[in-house]
């Protein structure tokens, strides 16, 4: 069975750093997919990362993506408070998403 | 309206009401999927329909019932449920089963008394 984790489950930033998420799956899988969440919101998709050794940039968030050591991480640089969301990383097993517990980012001055 | 829209936002139900949750994409999509989200737990899901044929039911007990009319559209009834089945309830949609990615709508928060 496929599991997905994720860590960390909660970080608190200040504005202006850099931090790491990441997210790790316990089967092969060469599709994995990164979406933010606000609060009473829905799932909002940033990346999607096909093969290995994908990366994928947009503003001050870049995923990437290692099927051999079955990890995926979403680099934040220079944070912003409009980054704090709950970041989800999901792997694509046998045409099924199955979903990372979630990353609650929350950024502050 | 454009995208994936779910109705109604907000549910507050008794365990033995009956209600539905409505689900409508428009992006020309042929799969349609339904999630459930609860607190501190990831996405589960539920069910998956591609082409208007079920394609997944992930053990999901039978006071939900799926229904896909069309390609367009999705429904959840809910029928005699439970206080743990109060969640955030997503609906989604692809392209077709193997299309790489997903578009959800913004979901329906289910209380059940």
């Amino acid at each position: 069975e496929l599991k997905v984790e994720q860590n960390p489950l909660f970080l608190s930033m200040q504005e202006g750093k850099n931090y790491t998420i990441y997210c790790n799956y316990s089967t092969t899988s060469d599709r994995l997919y990164w979406y933010r969440q606000d609060p009473g919101k829905s799932l909002e998709s940033l990346f999607v990362l096909l093969s290995n050794g994908a990366v994928k940039q947009e503003g001050r968030l870049m995923a990437s993506l290692d099927t051999k050591a079955r990890l995926s991480t979403l680099h934040i640089t220079a944070a912003v408070h409009d980054l704090s969301a709950t970041y989800f990383c999901a792997v694509d097993n046998t045409d099924k998403l199955i979903f990372g517990t979630g990353t609650r980012l929350q950024v502050f001055p | 309206e454009t995208g994936v829209t779910q109705t109604p936002r907000h549910l507050v139900m008794g365990m033995t009401n009956k209600k539905s949750l409505k689900c409508e994409q428009h992006l020309g999509h042929n799969a349609m999927y339904w999630y459930k989200q609860s607190a501190k737990k990831p996405l589960e899901l539920m069910f998956v329909y591609n082409f208007k044929e079920q394609t997944e039911n992930n053990s999901v007990p039978s006071r939900f019932s799926p229904e896909c009319p069309n390609s367009s559209h999705l429904f959840l009834h809910l029928h005699t449920l439970q206080p743990e089945d109060s969640a955030l309830y997503l609906c989604a949609s692809s392209q077709d089963r193997l299309a790489p990615e997903q578009f959800f709508g913004p979901g329906t928060r289910l209380t059940v008394l």
